[in-house]
């Protein structure tokens, strides 16, 4: 299946810094990826959607000049936490698409695991 | 609006039986459902997917779903479950509204499999 990665797998920082969150589709080049966040014990929660070259599309409730989407090609996305908080912590998992057909199967990143301090 | 349901937070079977995780979806149209498997502190694991055709789906690690369109169920099994299949499973629909065509994802159901 196709592969995806996400680096780093985990990462702790400051209250106040910015992080910055990689996802690169191998294999295949990724028309869409998608952000999520999880809990301990929840679903995922989606954050937002993004195309190569245009802006992410953000789901309600999500602070887009927080979480700055960056999908600058087709197979890298990049997720920066800026002004980290203590409730910023959490589980951030990325997904990338081929295609943009719903038929289109996704693929999930191993997840990065934020801690603020 | 698409909806997905996993009714039972978690799941116990003994290695060797067969093993059902439950699924209920809610969409206008047809349905294009998936099923994820997720592994601790991981990311989650593509195990199969209903676009059309037959029934009953064939996936990774012996995994099979079977679609039910008038119970609108879509229930992953397994012949003979591993203890190695302990996991958190995730059923999911495609939005087909709004564009992007994004999964819509239950609640997650927890599988512990005891030797």
């Amino acid at each position: 299946g196709a592969v995806v990665s996400q680096h780093p797998s985990w990462v702790i920082c400051k209250s106040g810094t910015s992080v910055k969150i990689e996802c690169r589709s191998l294999d295949f080049q990724a028309t869409t990826m998608f952000w999520y966040r999880q809990f301990p014990k929840q679903s995922l929660m989606l954050m937002a959607t993004s195309n190569e070259g245009s802006k992410a599309t953000y789901e309600q409730g999500v602070e887009k000049d927080k979480f700055l989407i960056n999908h600058a090609s087709l197979t890298l996305s990049t997720l920066t936490v800026t002004s980290a908080h203590p409730e910023d912590s959490s589980f951030y998992i990325c997904s990338a698409r081929a295609g943009a057909f719903g038929t289109d199967t996704q693929y999930f990143g191993p997840g990065t695991r934020l801690t603020v301090l | 609006a698409q909806s997905v349901a996993q009714p039972e937070d978690q799941v116990n079977v003994a290695e060797g039986n067969p093993l059902t995780v439950k699924c209920t979806y809610s969409v206008s149209g047809n349905p294009y459902l998936f099923w994820y498997v997720q592994y601790p502190n991981r990311g989650l694991q593509f195990l199969l997917k209903y676009i059309t055709g037959d029934n009953l789906v064939k996936g990774s690690y012996g995994f099979e779903a079977e679609f039910n369109k008038s119970q609108t169920s879509f229930h992953l099994k397994k012949p003979s479950a591993l203890v190695s299949d302990s996991a958190l499973y995730f059923c999911a629909v495609r939005d087909r509204g709004g564009g992007y065509n994004k999964l819509i994802f239950g609640a997650g159901t927890r599988l512990a499999v005891h030797p």
